[in-house]
């Protein structure tokens, strides 16, 4: 059980260009969604949490126009990183959560590269 | 701010050793615990939770807990070599949307 779905795993694109990933929780409602950011060789920052039919809530000094977060459904959410450049090349994963106080379940992870 | 401190490593023990890995945190609110494993490359994987002061036992691994001390650890028995990787340590922050934070992780490296 609680499994998180989170496509594509790799993608490479061209600067300038908007880059969609999704994230799907596949047995279990996913009240909060979690989407982090990971540099080489550094922990994970939490870039935004969202919940299912609200706007997300950004952390300090993530551009919420750049990072568009959608969290339509309980097993959706998806994090669209308009007008991509080089510095936004990173591992980006997202987080489910049913709200109970067990741990979050984690996506496979989107590594993108921006040339 | 809140603040999760972890040794950052690397840490390195022999195959069939004990590995202690530690993990202080500044948020005295924090109830709830979380340890993770992360691969080279890969995304975090749960290892154990602990909500309870004392020591919670899963197998090999047995996390540790004292609240008062704002103090939590994970204990290895017997390391192999698949568990290198490095391990985070997130509490969950009280209030403020059910926030993991998480350490920088401590890099753990199995010998044989």
């Amino acid at each position: 059980g609680a499994v998180v779905s989170q496509h594509p795993s790799r993608v490479i694109c061209k600067s300038g260009t908007s880059v969609k990933i999704e994230c799907r929780s596949l047995d279990f409602q996913a009240t909060t969604m979690f989407w982090y950011r990971q540099f080489p060789k550094q922990s994970l920052m939490l870039m935004a949490t969202s919940n299912e039919g609200s706007k997300a809530t950004y952390e300090q000094g993530v551009e919420k126009d750049k990072f568009l977060i959608n969290h339509a459904s309980l097993t959706l959410s998806t994090l669209t990183v308009t007008s991509a450049h080089p510095e936004d090349s990173s591992f980006y994963i997202c987080s489910a959560s049913n709200g109970g106080r067990y741990g979050y379940t984690f996506g496979s992870g989107t590594r993108l590269t921006v040339v | 701010q809140k603040e999760v401190e972890q040794n950052s490593g690397p840490l390195s023990v022999p195959e069939g050793a004990i590995a202690s890995l530690n993990c202080t945190y500044s948020d005295r609110g924090s109830q709830s615990f979380f340890w993770y494993r992360q691969y080279s490359g890969k995304s975090p994987e749960l290892i154990m939770s602990i909500y309870s002061n004392g020591d919670k036992e899963d197998g090999r691994f047995t996390a540790q807990l004292n609240k008062a001390s704002q103090y939590v650890s994970l204990l290895i028995r017997d390391s192999q070599p698949s568990d290198s990787a490095t391990y985070l340590c997130a509490p969950k922050e009280r209030g403020g949307g059910n926030k993991l934070t998480f350490g920088t992780g401590t890099q753990l490296k199995v010998e044989l």
